[in-house]
């Protein structure tokens, strides 16, 4: 199976500060990666797929890049609602796992 | 738009077996893996398997002994059957759809197993 790494485990931030959240997989896995945001009660939200690319209505302040093993998920500017629980995904090999989630909390 | 409905008993006993179903509203049910990911309370997110619309099935080798998936592309459904069950099982189990990344997810069903 491929792991998937995710540092921090938590992170507390301000609004408009930038937040990198970064994703290492156990193995290359190109760019077959993406981030999601996941709020209490809510099933996850696509932000990020094929590593780069931005969901279609997703704020542009979200970015991510990278390539084979390391992986980072940038918010440029954070918002309120941006307080959230964010994971990656990897889709390279079966079985398809997750990352064990970032908590992105309010300072 | 594409929207995805699941439902199923939520409340089960130790060795009892779970069964879900997703139906999907969409122009297109094949050329996709529908997927099914759970979340145990307070913890990250599963990949439980998938299938396709010709019925092919990947499942994740923790639980392969365990789960069966099947598909009726008449009705746009798909379905999940998690046999003997434990404690560990209680989650919140999603329906997905996933082409490379997941893009939609269904509302998730709470299920919660216990004695």
């Amino acid at each position: 199976d491929i792991q998937m790494t995710q540092s921090p485990s938590s992170l507390s931030a301000s609004v408009g500060d930038r937040v990198t959240i970064t994703c290492r997989a156990s193995q290359g896995i190109s760019n077959d990666l993406g981030w999601y945001q996941q709020k209490p009660g809510k099933a996850p939200k696509r932000l990020i797929y094929a590593a780069s690319s931005l969901q279609s209505g997703v704020p542009s302040r979200f970015s991510g890049s990278g390539s084979g093993t390391e992986f980072t998920l940038t918010i440029s500017s954070l918002q309120p609602e941006d307080f959230a629980v964010y994971y990656c995904l990897q889709h390279n090999s079966y079985p398809i796992t997750f990352g064990q989630g970032t908590r992105l909390e309010i300072k | 738009q594409v929207q995805l409905q699941q439902w199923g008993a939520g409340l089960l006993k130790p060795s009892e077996t779970l069964s879900l179903t997703c139906a999907v509203y969409v122009d297109s049910f094949s050329g996709y893996h529908w997927t099914w990911i759970r979340q145990p309370p307070g913890k990250g997110l599963e990949w439980i398997g998938e299938i396709d619309h010709s019925g092919q099935t990947t499942y994740n080798p923790s639980l392969k002994s365990r789960v069966t998936m099947s598909v009726d592309t008449s009705m746009n459904q798909f379905s999940m059957r998690l046999t003997s069950l434990t404690a560990a099982d209680t989650a919140v189990y999603y329906c997905a759809r996933r082409l490379a990344t997941v893009d939609y997810w269904g509302q998730g069903t709470r299920v919660t197993v216990s004695p």
